[in-house]
């Protein structure tokens, strides 16, 4: 069963960012977020995941709150490709990623 | 940038045959993982693999399913006698570390396997 909860839908304004909650509230103390996004049957792809601090890269923005009970991916500036299913993950036991039905974000034009 | 490579993109198998799935991991990954889509639903693991040796698999890998390193660089998943239930797509993924590292799993764009 999955760890985290999220919204089953958003939409987003192109050019706008777009704020991806999640919560994960039983997260351990050693246990890394991750987030990926399916866009139609395609492989998963691999956006980010961090730990405590808040995390950039050139995909992405992934802020994670003090208490790490929670996180948000944020996607600065919104495009039609962005249109997809975004999953945040924390592992299960082992190394097995749980994806669970994640949030389908749809960027409106 | 690196990725992983499936191949087919599709497969087309009678029920009852067998039906061997390839994909060639990330090159300097060690870990190797097959996943499974029916359409529709959610992402299921499969399988981990590590070292020559499954390291993790879920109850879907029953006695049908076989994962095998044939060489230095490919990675398989064998389906001994196919059902129609295994109609699927079916991502391989890699990555560096397992499981005490942070390391993410990259995947691969699958391969759509439907059984008649």
């Amino acid at each position: 069963d999955a760890k985290t909860t999220q919204p089953p839908s958003m939409d987003c304004a192109e050019g706008r960012a777009a704020n991806l909650p999640c919560n994960h509230s039983t997260i351990s103390g050693n246990e890394y977020v991750y987030w990926y996004r399916q866009i139609h049957s395609q492989g998963p792809q691999y956006i980010i995941h961090g730990l405590k601090n808040n995390e950039t890269n050139e995909m992405a923005s992934l802020i994670i709150t003090e208490d790490r009970k929670s996180s948000t991916l944020i996607l600065p500036h919104a495009t039609l490709r962005d249109t997809a299913v975004y999953y945040c993950i924390v592992k299960n036991t082992g190394n097995q990623f749980y994806f669970g039905t994640g949030t389908s974000l749809t960027v409106i034009p | 940038e690196p990725e992983v490579t499936q191949t087919p993109s599709h497969q087309v198998t009678q029920m009852g045959q067998e039906v061997i799935l390839r994909c060639v991991p990330i090159s300097n990954h060690l870990y190797f993982y097959w996943y499974r889509q029916i359409l529709g639903q959610k992402v299921e693991f499969l399988v981990s693999f590590y070292n020559n040796e499954i390291s993790e698999k879920s109850e879907i890998f029953d006695d049908q399913f076989s994962v095998e390193r044939p060489d230095g660089s490919n990675f398989t998943l064998k389906i001994r006698s196919t059902k129609l239930e295994d109609s699927a797509m079916y991502f391989c993924a890699s990555s560096e570390g397992g499981r005490r590292s942070n390391q993410p799993q990259h995947f691969g764009d699958g391969t759509r396997l439907s059984i008649l």
